[in-house]
């Protein structure tokens, strides 16, 4: 069971250019996330899904975008990387939805670190 | 909007002492949970504890306990007899239930070093 898998593990992009940061996982989870952690700021959500086909904003969305055409699949797009796109991101999913209880936990992949110059 | 905060960014502690880091946080909400996660240089998000809003009894997992003050709105996490392993950066956060989904709201974060 391999929980929560982020591609790549470390990036580096040029001012401009674009590109997805893959996630999937296989636990049949419906929520899942993207979240950015920055020093001194802890991890800000960007976007969320509650299922496939719905997607909403985080705190920080600007500058991504997110699709979930399957349960399994949630990337992430940056559409023009900036410097202040560098951080390190990180993926996580659980199950969700009504009656959900609050307690359950959040699964989380390995993170993708990313560097814009 | 929920916020949740830790005041302190770093703490050191030796070997088989106990530490404490804190976390306050502010909600409207009367039902809600509360977690630690603990991220070592591996990056990896580990869950440590978690607190239901509505239980008084503070929760514990083995050397890990937390101190829960509902009316003061702290949660702070206690790690008893220190190990190496237990270095690394831990982060308070703060679920509700919402419509659209439970996401997870993170306090800054505080980096634990554990001295031999």
């Amino acid at each position: 069971n391999a929980g929560v898998t982020q591609t790549p593990k470390f990036q580096v992009l040029k001012t401009g250019q674009s590109m997805t940061l893959q996630c999937a996982q296989d636990m049949n989870h419906e929520y899942m996330s993207w979240y950015r952690q920055d020093p001194g700021m802890g991890l800000r959500l960007i976007h969320y899904s509650v299922g496939a086909g719905i997607t909403d904003q985080g705190e920080v969305p600007n500058g991504y975008n997110v699709s979930r055409s399957t349960t399994e699949d949630f990337p992430l797009r940056l559409l023009s990387a900036a410097p202040s796109q560098t951080s390190v991101y990180f993926c996580a999913s659980s199950r969700g939805g009504w009656g959900t209880p609050m307690n359950t936990e959040a699964f989380f992949g390995q993170g993708t670190r990313l560097t814009v110059v | 909007a929920q916020t949740v905060t830790q005041s302190q960014p770093e703490m050191s502690v030796q070997e088989a002492e106990t530490v404490t880091l804190s976390c306050t946080y502010d909600t409207s909400e009367s039902d809600y949970y509360l977690f630690w996660y603990k991220q070592p240089p591996s990056r990896q998000m580990i869950l440590v504890i978690r607190q239901e809003a509505y239980k008084q009894q503070n929760a514990t997992e083995n050397r890990f306990s937390v101190n829960f003050q509902k009316a003061a709105k702290s949660f702070s996490l206690k790690i008893s007899d220190s190990q190496l392993g237990d270095a690394a950066m831990y982060f308070c956060a703060y679920r509700r239930e919402e419509t659209s989904g439970s996401r997870l709201t993170f306090g800054e974060g505080t980096q634990l070093t554990v001295n031999p």
